[in-house]
């Protein structure tokens, strides 16, 4: 039992590049959020899917795509990549919304030159 | 009003110390209520959740007030190995960070 697995674990891009990041969780979760971490701002809440074929907006979206195929995988597209997204991603999944925490991955860490 | 709000800290307690952590948070119709703990450059895990009726983990006690819309931890006889940011979390159909507060146990 993996848990939550993303990939890469760091990855450095110029500006403008575009690329995924991947998060697989082999746990059956229908739950799976994309969330990013920056000094003083804490979590913040990017894209979330509640099931496969269904997702939404969080607090920051712009700039980034999901698509949920499957309900094992969650990938992140970052469409032209800027500096302002530099940051540390974390996936994470649960099996739903009521008193069930949610499982991270251990996080991919993005520097955008 | 912010969506989860948490003191930043950090707090600086000697260890054996009781700490408490408080939390608001503005949707009325949140469902879900966790305390996740993060140590430096890792991420988050699941510390408890948080029941109306209050819940305890060892030396971690939870308490949920809904009607003040407030969620607090308390740790009891902190540990060295209890230094970490502290997270509160509320959610549904999504699920909202605070921003942690930061916590350091002193020797």
């Amino acid at each position: 039992n993996a848990g939550v697995t993303q990939t890469p674990k760091f990855q450095v891009l110029k500006t403008g590049q575009s690329m995924t990041l991947q998060c697989a969780q082999d746990m059956n979760h229908e739950y799976m959020s994309w969330y990013r971490q920056d000094p003083g701002m804490g979590l913040r809440l990017i894209h979330y899917s509640v099931g496969a074929g269904i997702t939404d907006q969080g607090e920051v979206p712009n700039g980034y795509n999901v698509s949920r195929s499957t309900t094992e995988d969650f990938p992140l597209r970052l469409l032209s990549a800027a500096p302002s997204q530099t940051s540390v991603y974390f996936c994470a999944s649960s099996y739903g919304a009521d008193n069930y925490g949610y499982t991270f991955g251990s996080g991919t860490r993005l520097t955008v030159v | 009003r912010k969506e989860v709000e948490q003191d930043p800290g950090p707090f600086n307690v000697p260890e054996g110390a009781t700490v408490a952590f408080n939390c608001t948070y503005s949707n009325s119709a949140s469902q879900s209520f966790f305390w996740y703990r993060q140590d430096c450059r890792k991420e988050p895990k699941l510390l408890m959740s948080v029941y109306s009726s209050g819940n305890e983990d060892g030396r971690f006690t939870a308490q949920l007030n809904r009607a003040s819309q407030y969620i607090s931890l308390l740790i009891r006889d902190s540990k060295l190995s209890d230094s970490a940011t502290y997270l509160c979390v509320v959610g549904g159909d999504k699920i909202i960070f605070g921003k942690g507060t930061r916590l350091h146990i002193l020797p």
